[in-house]
């Protein structure tokens, strides 16, 4: 079935630098999700991407939806200790369950 | 959110113990979803289920089993319980009106020695 691969796996930057996770995919997505997951807790949505070229904005993060809805990304400026966490994409497949990346682990030094 | 619920938070089982994992909800929401976690592998779907009569297999199904009691509640058993099987379980919710957002309980850590 359709998967998403989601990279990197781990990232560790220093308080203030940016942040950069990618998700793609082989095949066209009909939508993307993000969830952020804190640690010892369980995922939280944050946003949903629907349309080709897609950009939003929430504070510090950005998320973008590739022309071709094939990759997203989700980006952090000036990341600060709060950010840290694993964050996952997700899609929704025809039977309208979601199926998720493997997710990025942000540490950020403080 | 504490709107989804899940009990028990954490357990310790022997191999061959029958387990069962219940979760309950006050969103409202028709759809309900049994995930599992494992380190670097991301959330898995075992089951779901768009209402009570209406259950379906997700990826990793085999070795569990589940039973959609009413609206509300969700719950999940493992039948016969083996080491690789300890994992994060993590019940999650959505509406059909939305865009699929799920929304997650807090989890079971459950682990089989």
């Amino acid at each position: 079935g359709q998967q998403v691969m989601q990279i990197p796996q781990y990232q560790h930057v220093q308080e203030g630098e940016d942040f950069t996770t990618y998700c793609n995919s082989s095949t066209t997505l009909s939508n993307i999700q993000w969830y952020k997951q804190r640690p010892g807790g369980h995922p939280v949505f944050l946003i949903q991407l629907v349309k080709s070229g897609e950009v939003k904005k929430q504070k510090r993060l950005t998320f973008q939806f590739g022309e071709a809805k094939k990759n997203s990304s989700l980006h952090i400026t000036a990341t600060q200790t709060t950010d840290v966490g694993t964050y996952f994409c997700a899609f929704s497949g025809s039977a309208r369950q979601l199926t998720f990346g493997s997710g990025t682990q942000l540490t950020v030094l403080p | 959110d504490a709107d989804v619920t899940q009990t028990p938070r954490n357990r310790i089982t022997k191999t061959g113990k029958r387990i069962m994992l219940e979760c309950s909800q006050t969103k409202g929401h028709d759809r309900m979803y049994w995930y599992r976690q494992d380190p670097g592998l991301g959330l898995r779907l075992i089951y779901y289920s768009f209402d009570v009569k209406d259950i379906n297999k997700g990826e990793i199904s085999d070795g569990y089993s589940v039973s959609r009691q009413a609206q509300a509640k969700f719950s999940l058993s493992l039948e016969s319980a083996i080491p690789n099987q300890t994992a994060l379980y993590f019940c999650a919710t959505s509406d059909r009106q939305s865009t699929d957002t799920q929304y997650f309980g807090p989890g079971t850590r459950l682990t089989v020695l």
